[in-house]
């Protein structure tokens, strides 16, 4: 079984500008949630998605907006950006059961300068 | 405001004895909670939980001890092991409505000295 896939592993952006991080969710995993990082902070939920659908979203402006795609695989979208955006993306994959059985990929750092 | 606190932001222990990190929490509504460890570069891997029906969860060196009434919760580890240093996060599921998420500390660095 494979397990969660993030890209790019790095990345940097210009503020104002836009980005796009990739997330593939492990084997039979129906959910996916996203984490901001930021250095020296506990990860910061910024939204999940169940079956292509946003079920949840945490204390995150509209410029972050995501996509699950029905393979499960899923998209972080970042418009605008600014420099606090630079951290740690994370992608969690769960199967949605009553668990919270969620598998981490690796992550995406961002820098924004 | 921090539903979740780990005030000890670093933690140095010999290997062979035990370590204990700590983990307070706010939210009387909370009812599953989550050890993590986190190598640099690596993303979080479940470690061991514990619903709030329970007071204790062991599983082989790690156990996790939870008090309800004083809000914290408490991870051991016996023996430590050079391995095991990492971050370690504590977690609690915050399960309102249908929005299943994780609320995070900020983390307590475990140094295991060989």
């Amino acid at each position: 079984e494979t397990g969660v896939t993030q890209s790019p592993t790095h990345l940097i952006k210009t503020r104002g500008q836009q980005v796009t991080l990739r997330c593939s969710s492990q084997s039979g995993h129906n959910t996916v949630s996203w984490y901001q990082q930021a250095l020296g902070q506990g990860p910061q939920f910024i939204f999940q998605y169940y079956r292509e659908e946003e079920n949840g979203r945490g204390n995150f402006p509209p410029r972050f907006s995501g996509l699950q795609f029905p393979n499960y695989s899923s998209e972080l979208n970042v418009n605008a950006l600014e420099l606090d955006d630079s951290a740690l993306y994370l992608c969690a994959s769960s199967d949605g059961g009553r668990g919270y059985g969620y598998t981490f990929g690796s992550g995406t750092r961002l820098t924004v300068v | 405001d921090q539903q979740v606190k780990q005030n000890s932001p670093s933690l140095s222990v010999q290997e062979g004895r035990i370590s204990i990190l700590n983990c307070d929490y706010t939210n009387s509504m909370f009812d599953y909670f989550l050890w993590y460890k986190k190598y640099p570069a690596e993303g979080p891997t479940f470690l061991i939980s514990i619903s709030s029906i329970k007071d204790k969860n062991e599983d082989g060196r790690f156990t996790v001890f939870l008090n309800k009434s004083a809000k914290h919760l408490s991870l051991h580890i016996v023996p430590s092991q050079p391995g095991d240093s990492a971050v370690y996060f504590c977690a609690a599921a915050d399960n309102a409505g249908n929005n299943r998420k994780l609320i995070w500390g900020l983390g307590t660095s475990l140094a295991v000295n060989p």
